[in-house]
């Protein structure tokens, strides 16, 4: 079975300091790789999705990036965090294969910025 | 560009009464429609999505039609339940491994 793990599950940290969230998922090979963003209150944003190893494409410019380092590893960061970037952030797979796949949410990073 | 609009962000209801939530899209091609679930303090998962070949998607007493002439997946149960407490996402897809876009979701409350 697939399982999806997220780090850390909590995290508050000061305006201008650097971000590191991390994903990982185990038991599928390949899959498709997601970030998202909720806003307390807000809707899930999708900010970048990754297919293949070192391929990461951007979907929505919040002054973060993302990497794919090994294939089942996906990470989320910043050197300088604003006040804006509090909220909670999901990391995703997908089989990918067709428009039609479910997308597994792992169970979230709550950031506070402050 | 694509887009998911949910008009209830907030619905509340007594226990055995039936829920309907609503979703209309747009979307330049034919793309696929879903029902996120997302209960307090988890992760969104998915409750049902819609099929090529028409089929009424069914999940835990859930089931949604797609109209394709109105644009529109709507989700209902005929008797909601107080677990059922949740926000609903709609959300379409049409590109293969690429975007899901999201709906701006519709929290459900159903009170005794």
């Amino acid at each position: 079975a697939q399982t999806i793990h997220q780090w850390p599950v909590a995290e508050i940290k000061a305006v201008g300091s650097p971000l590191s969230l991390g994903c990982t998922i185990k038991g599928k090979s390949s899959p498709n790789l997601y970030w998202y963003w909720q806003a307390t209150g807000g809707t899930l944003q999708q900010l970048f999705y990754s297919i293949t190893v070192g391929q990461v494409e951007s979907v929505v410019q919040l002054n973060l990036s993302a990497s794919r380092p090994k294939d089942d590893q996906f990470i989320l960061s910043t050197e300088k965090l604003l006040l804006s970037h509090s909220g909670f952030y999901l990391c995703a797979w997908s089989l990918g294969t067709t428009s039609a796949e479910t997308l597994y949410f792992g169970s979230g990073t709550r950031l506070t910025v402050l | 560009g694509d887009s998911v609009t949910q008009t209830e962000g907030l619905v509340t209801l007594t226990e055995g009464l039936p829920v309907m939530l609503n979703c209309t899209y747009q979307s330049t091609y034919s793309p696929f429609l879903f029902w996120y679930v997302q209960h307090l303090n988890e992760a969104p998962k998915l409750l049902l999505k819609s099929f090529t070949d028409n089929k009424r998607p069914e999940h835990q007493g859930f089931h949604a039609t797609l109209h394709k002439s109105s644009s529109s997946f709507h989700l209902q149960k005929s008797s909601a339940q107080l677990s059922d407490s949740a926000l609903y996402y709609c959300a379409l897809s049409h590109n293969a491994g690429a975007k899901l876009t999201f709906g701006g979701g519709t929290r459900l409350t159903v009170r005794p």
